[in-house]
């Protein structure tokens, strides 16, 4: 168990349709990142937090959005949804300052567009 | 830009063999983490064996060592006495140390098949 939660783990949508991953970083962890992973492929940077501020950015779609709230828990949002948005998308966290170096994942949320 | 490179899209060894996993990154920086991540058929991404890269000695982690070649940005995966558990897809990652963003760049992944 990392001690990253992600819910919900599965989730089966329409195409046009908006849905909101959550995800609740390790204890103590101030930074969030976010994943996709689409079939049989890499995972791909989508977003990063650091303590409720933007901090880095990779190829996020401007139909998703992400945020972290005060308590550090962090949301995906993803809107007007097309079939190729179908991914398992994975949290992850970490100290950042001082850290090692390696990200905490959670079990990940896999989304189903149809 | 930094980049991540996995040239064996798929693996297969036998039960209790060895078996090593190719990696090559590219960056300008000096200092960085090297890390292989392991994602099962479950989909967990779990952490198999970091490598700090101003160590010269090679990480080790039971039946699992990397074969860190610094000049040749090479970082590859050596799994001995596999096990059928050990089937899954590996992941190499890079990330600069002490960075603005500590985000992990993801090679292609292989997908390694233990076989009875």
């Amino acid at each position: 168990d990392s001690g990253v939660t992600q819910t919900p783990k599965h989730l089966i949508t329409a195409t046009g349709q908006r849905v909101t991953l959550r995800c609740s970083p390790r204890s103590g962890d101030l930074s969030v990142y976010w994943y996709q992973q689409s079939l049989d492929q890499g995972l791909q940077f989508l977003i990063q937090y650091y303590n409720g501020e933007e901090r880095a950015k990779g190829n996020i779609l401007e139909r998703f959005s992400a945020q972290q709230f005060p308590d550090l828990h962090s949301e995906l949002n993803l809107s007007s949804l097309e079939l190729g948005d179908s991914a398992l998308y994975f949290c992850a966290s970490s100290v950042f300052q001082g850290s090692t170096g390696e990200l905490f994942f959670g079990e990940g949320s896999r989304l189903t567009v149809l | 830009a930094q980049t991540v490179t996995q040239s064996q899209p798929e693996m297969s060894v036998q039960e209790a063999e060895t078996v090593t996993l190719s990696c090559t990154y590219d960056t300008s920086e000096n200092n960085y983490y090297l890390f292989w991540y392991k994602q099962p058929p479950s989909r967990q991404m779990i952490l198999v064996i970091r490598q700090e890269a101003y160590k010269q000695q090679n990480a080790t982690e039971n039946r699992f060592s990397v074969n860190f070649q610094k000049a040749a940005k090479s970082f590859s995966l050596k799994i001995s006495d596999s096990q059928l558990g050990d089937t899954a897809m590996y992941f190499c990652a890079f990330v600069p140390r002490g960075g603005a963003t500590n985000k992990l760049i993801f090679g292609t992944g292989t997908l390694l098949a233990v076989q009875p």
